[in-house]
């Protein structure tokens, strides 16, 4: 059974730019959640999509925003980048329902703002 | 203060030695507590979920919920070098939100 799958795993983008990242949860899960990763905040979530429909969201500002296609797969974009965007960005899938359940986490993508 | 708080090392032990990790929280309304396991450039993964009071043993791990304190503990018996990695201690806030604590850094030295 094939993992998360994260694309790209590896990108520069400069300020002010925009960035898309994909992600592909396993198969049958329909959830997805997404998790931003820094050496001084730790992992923090972002928002969290179940059958197109965003269920919660973290306390990062509107620039951060994400969906999620009928086939489960979602992408989160961030507008107007900044330095402190750097980060490893982590998509993790699930079952879904109510409550949480095991969550499992792809590699990330790992996003560097200059 | 943050909603769970972890020491985030490193910690540093040789070969074969008990490890112990901890978490403190400030909400009592959680009722389940997971440790996750993440390796140098790879997600993390689930190690231990644990629903009550009390310990569960999994193997070499046994996780510890004291929820009269708000503490739980990981602990790694005969700790070998695959287990150096970082401890992510979480506790649900929602819909698959996990909330996480900064995770520890741990070096098992041969």
């Amino acid at each position: 059974k094939a993992g998360v799958t994260q694309t790209p795993r590896y990108l520069i983008k400069t300020r002010g730019q925009q960035v898309t990242l994909s992600c592909s949860p396993i198969s049958g899960h329909r959830s997805v959640s997404w998790y931003q990763q820094t050496p001084g905040q730790g992992l923090q979530f972002l928002f969290e999509y179940f059958s197109e429909t965003q269920r919660n969201k973290g306390n990062f500002p509107g620039r951060f925003s994400g969906r999620q296609f009928s086939n489960s797969r979602s992408e989160m974009n961030v507008s107007t980048l900044e330095l402190g965007d750097s980060a490893l960005y982590l998509c993790a899938s699930s079952l879904g329902g109510f409550g949480t359940g095991e969550l499992f986490f792809g590699e990330g993508s790992r996003l560097t703002v200059l | 203060q943050k909603e769970v708080e972890q020491d985030p090392g490193p910690l540093s032990v040789p070969e074969g030695a008990i490890v112990s990790l901890n978490c403190t929280y400030s909400n009592s309304a959680f009722q389940y507590f997971m440790w996750y396991r993440q390796y140098s450039r790879k997600g993390p993964e689930l190690l231990m979920y644990t629903y009550s009071s009390g310990n569960k043993e999994d193997g070499r791990f046994t996780a510890q919920v004291d929820k009269s304190s708000k503490y739980i503990s990981l602990f790694i018996r005969d700790s070998q070098p695959s287990d150096s990695a970082t401890y992510l201690c979480a506790m649900p806030g929602g819909y698959n939100k996990l909330i996480f604590g900064a995770g520890t850094r741990l070096a098992v030295h041969p």
